[in-house]
């Protein structure tokens, strides 16, 4: 049963500190999305991998968030220097391949808490 | 831009009880429309889903018809189950076909 694992679940941090969260994108799927989940938000887009090539961080906070893919089994967001206001739910999903990438499988999340 | 908007919940019912869960969306063309969804603890998962007008998507005894005229996509099911206790996005396709625009979520509990 193919799945997108996330690592780690859980992580609580102090406000400074660099955050990495990793994603395994299900074997042989091309696109890859990172997601922050929020109570005030909801789920908001933060980037979108293709080949391992980001088209879209529009939606990432560049001062301090990074996002890339080293390859095609691993994806990763960092928060450099992490704040109490980036307390969220990050989800990577993944898609399969093919022109319309219509069904993204997600991931169980990361659960960040930043004091 | 695109934009998804649901009922606000939270949506409690008995066991057994028909469900509706609104879903009207904005949007240029004719996007995939879905819902997903998140159980406690969990990713979103896929439902359902309906790729163009008047198509129903159907999954797990849930139901959601494309309405183009309306542009709603609701979430039906005649009878919920203590186990369908979750929160449900409704969710539409840009027309490039690569970012999914999500609704707040509707949190349904469904008491025994």
């Amino acid at each position: 049963d193919a799945r997108v694992t996330q690592t780690p679940r859980h992580k609580v941090t102090e406000m400074g500190q660099e955050v990495t969260m990793r994603c395994q994108p299900i074997l042989g799927h091309n696109t890859v999305f990172w997601y922050r989940q929020t109570m005030m938000q909801g789920l908001e887009l933060l980037a979108y991998f293709r080949n391992r090539a980001p088209l879209d961080d529009s939606g990432m906070p560049k001062d301090r968030f990074s996002a890339e893919m080293p390859d095609a089994t691993l994806a990763t967001l960092k928060i450099q220097p992490s704040e109490p206001r980036d307390s969220a739910v990050y989800f990577c999903a993944s898609g399969l391949p093919g022109p319309l990438e219509e069904t993204q499988y997600f991931g169980p999340g990361t659960r960040l808490l930043v004091l | 831009g695109n934009s998804v908007t649901q009922m606000e919940g939270p949506v409690t019912l008995s066991e057994e009880a028909f469900l509706t869960i609104n879903c009207t969306y904005t949007a240029t063309g004719y996007p995939s429309l879905f819902w997903y969804v998140q159980y406690p603890g969990e990713g979103l998962q896929l439902l359902l889903k309906a790729t163009k007008a008047d198509d129903k998507g159907s999954n797990k005894g849930f139901e959601a018809t494309y309405r183009k005229e309306t542009t709603s996509f609701h979430l039906e099911k005649g009878s919920v189950q203590v186990s369908d206790s979750a929160v449900y996005f409704c969710a539409l396709l840009n027309n490039a076909g690569n970012m999914l625009t999500f609704g707040g979520g509707t949190r349904l509990m469904v008491k025994p």
